[in-house]
């Protein structure tokens, strides 16, 4: 079946460093591919997403890459600040409304 | 405006017993959301609703799951006969429209089987 895989589980950079996490996915045809960051405790909350008609997209010190051709794709967040702090989420959609996971990643913010 | 709600937001039950799960989606979102999340694992997707249309029950893991959704808006999961490997936290979502777009997703129903 269709999945997503996400690197890595577990990351841990000082603050001010840079974070890049990665996902692969394996339905060519997914076009919509959404972030999510859940804090302990609380609701994933959407922090960024992009489709398949561009290869990046950036919101202030969050960015997003999107290779189709390798289906794969990446988180960057620069200049990272404690309340970065959270379990990121990808995903990739399958036809118009479902979504395959990654399995999350653990982002800790060393001070 | 207010988000989506869940309640419980924590049930313990035992083995054996049939529980519901309640969601009140973002007024006007016509999609609909149930996914499961187990400790250290991504969203399980279950369920999916959109308008009237039928759902998408694809992701339910077995006949004991099921849910509904009245008048297109507020949704119940139910589990019956609930096993331990059912302990999870559920999530329900809504989104404004039918194609891929942003999930918003209530604060969930920790859910523990004993």
């Amino acid at each position: 079946g269709e999945n997503v895989e996400q690197h890595p589980s577990t990351l841990s950079v000082q603050e001010g460093d840079s974070a890049v996490i990665k996902c692969t996915y394996s339905d060519s045809a997914s076009n919509y591919f959404p972030w999510y960051k859940q804090e302990l405790g609380k609701r994933p909350q959407l922090i960024i997403d992009i489709r398949s008609n561009v290869g990046e997209k950036k919101d202030q010190r969050i960015a997003v890459t999107l290779n189709k051709t390798a289906k794969h794709f990446s988180l960057h967040i620069t200049e990272t600040q404690p309340e970065d702090s959270a379990v990121y989420f990808c995903a990739a959609s399958i036809g118009n409304y479902q979504l395959i996971w990654g399995a999350g990643t653990k982002l800790i913010i060393k001070p | 405006g207010a988000g989506v709600s869940q309640s419980p937001s924590n049930k313990v039950t035992e083995k054996g017993k049939d529980v519901e799960l309640r969601c009140d989606p973002i007024s006007g979102h016509t999609a609909l959301y149930w996914y499961r999340q187990s400790l250290g694992q991504g969203l399980e997707f279950l369920i999916y609703f959109q308008g009237n249309s039928a759902p998408d029950k694809s992701g339910l893991p077995s006949d004991r799951f099921s849910a509904e959704r009245t008048g297109g808006s507020v949704s119940t999961l139910t589990i019956q006969r609930t096993q331990q490997e059912d302990s999870a936290v559920y999530l329900c979502a809504s989104s404004p429209t039918a194609v891929n777009t942003e999930a918003f997703f209530g604060q969930g129903t920790r859910l523990t089987v004993v």
